[in-house]
């Protein structure tokens, strides 16, 4: 069975532009959420959506967006980027978040780089 | 906001030494995940405890869940090269899956 698969793995992006990274759950998971991991640090959580509905968000600015599609799948749009910005997004899936010990499986990530 | 503190920051040994990570803090967890992860990959899951005192072994690793829940630890036995890596502990709440990671331990096993 295939994992958390995320795109792009890799992109570069100017100051100001916009990004979209994609995301598609383990097969039967309908909880998705979003970290960003700087560089040297454990991830911080952006985003979470179980059922498409928007469940939780971490400490991010407005232009940090996401939604969950019909199928589960997901999308993370960061607007107007800046320079702090470049990390490693990760997207990770679990069955069902409100049950205790429930475990969360990441992707690989997306390397996103802002010059 | 619960805060997770993880110690030591970096570890460095020779293949064959034993060591221990260890993740803290002041609130109480309804469980909590140690992790694993490659530069240039994603995190990959070690273990999940979720009962206070719980101890539980992976080969040449053990997790041990505090009885208060409230601190866990990462002990390896005999590490090889192949443990190099950055070592995370996570706790999830209630809060539909939300994980607070502590910052990792950064390990270097040289051969």
């Amino acid at each position: 069975d295939a994992g958390v698969t995320q795109s792009p793995t890799h992109l570069i992006k100017t100051r100001g532009q916009h990004v979209t990274l994609r995301c598609s759950p383990i097969s039967g998971h309908k909880s998705v959420s979003w970290y960003q991991q700087v560089l040297g640090q454990g991830p911080q959580f952006i985003f979470q959506y179980y059922e498409k509905e928007e469940r939780g968000r971490g400490n991010f600015p407005d232009r940090f967006s996401a939604r969950q599609f019909p199928n589960y799948s997901s999308e993370l749009n960061v607007n107007a980027l800046l320079l702090g910005d470049s990390a490693l997004y990760l997207c990770a899936s679990s069955l069902d978040p409100l049950v205790a010990g429930n475990t969360i499986y990441f992707g690989e990530g997306s390397w996103l780089t802002v010059v | 906001t619960q805060l997770l503190e993880q110690s030591p920051q970096f570890l460095s040994i020779q293949e064959g030494e034993n060591l221990t990570v260890y993740c803290n803090s002041s609130s109480v967890f309804s469980s909590l995940q140690w992790y694993r992860q490659e530069p240039g990959e994603g995190p990959v899951l070690l273990v999940t405890v979720v009962t206070g005192g719980e101890v539980k072994k992976l080969k040449r690793l053990t997790f041990q869940f505090g009885d208060a829940r409230k601190d866990s630890s990462l002990h390896i036995t005999a590490a090889q090269p192949g443990d190099t890596g950055l070592y995370l502990c996570a706790a999830g709440g209630t809060s539909y899956g939300k994980l607070t990671f502590g910052q990792g331990t950064i390990l270097t096993v040289h051969p």
